[in-house]
């Protein structure tokens, strides 16, 4: 079966731009975690959804937010870029439910910001 | 809260030696416990992952760990490493399917080969 899909793979955007990031996951997981990885701070948790709902939140500032649609695709946005948020941004779509538990991810999405 | 130690930032090994990557946790309750590979610029693929059963779990491409609950350990093993091995190892902990709380990771180990 497919697997979990990001895109765009790669974006340049300017400093206080605003970037929309997507994620498909595979067919029949509800639930999607975004996480964003930097060589200074690792794997940070943004933010959980499962049914359209955020579950959880990491410690970000609010200019980090998401959503997920009927389908359970995800989008997550980010607004009034910064310097720091240049990252590779990783999706992950998880099983809710049965004996095959786990989070996949997909390739990611690199973000550079100059 | 729960956390992951990887105390290892970087290994080399020769090409056909042994390898053991470690990895401690802190988790309230029973571990989901999981190993990501991640070679340069791509996504996380599983290694394995436990939750339950034995204590020693195979995965894909010759690995295996071992839960040790006693020494809150998820220690990484293969026998012979390739040169394709080298990548960067990341060890997570996080909740089963019906869980609510996020997948925590370690800070990752980078794996580099020699020949």
């Amino acid at each position: 079966k497919a697997g979990v899909t990001q895109t765009p793979r790669y974006l340049i955007k300017t400093r206080g731009q605003q970037v929309t990031l997507s994620c498909s996951p595979i067919s029949g997981h509800r639930s999607v975690s975004w996480y964003q990885q930097t060589p200074g701070q690792g794997l940070q948790f943004l933010f959980e959804y499962f049914s359209e709902t955020q579950r959880n939140k990491g410690n970000f500032p609010g200019r980090f937010s998401g959503r997920q649609f009927s389908n359970s695709r995800s989008e997550m946005n980010v607004s009034t870029l910064e310097l720091g948020d240049s990252a590779l941004y990783l999706c992950a779509s998880r099983a809710t439910s049965g004996t095959n538990y786990g989070y996949t991810f997909g390739s990611g999405t690199r973000l550079t910001v100059v | 809260a729960q956390s992951v130690t990887q105390p290892d930032i970087h290994i080399t090994v020769s090409e056909g030696a042994s390898l053991e990557l470690r990895c401690n946790y802190s988790y309230g309750a029973t571990p989901y416990l999981f190993w990501y590979v991640q070679s340069p610029g791509q996504g996380l693929q599983l290694l394995l992952k436990y939750f339950s059963g034995d204590t020693l779990v195979q995965g894909i491409k010759g690995f295996e760990a071992e839960f040790k609950r006693s020494q809150s350990s998820f220690n990484l093993r293969k026998p012979s490493v390739h040169w394709s091995d080298a990548a960067e190892y990341f060890c997570a902990v996080g909740p089963g399917n019906s869980g609510n709380t996020p997948l925590v990771f370690g800070k990752g180990t980078r794996l580099s080969v020699i020949a």
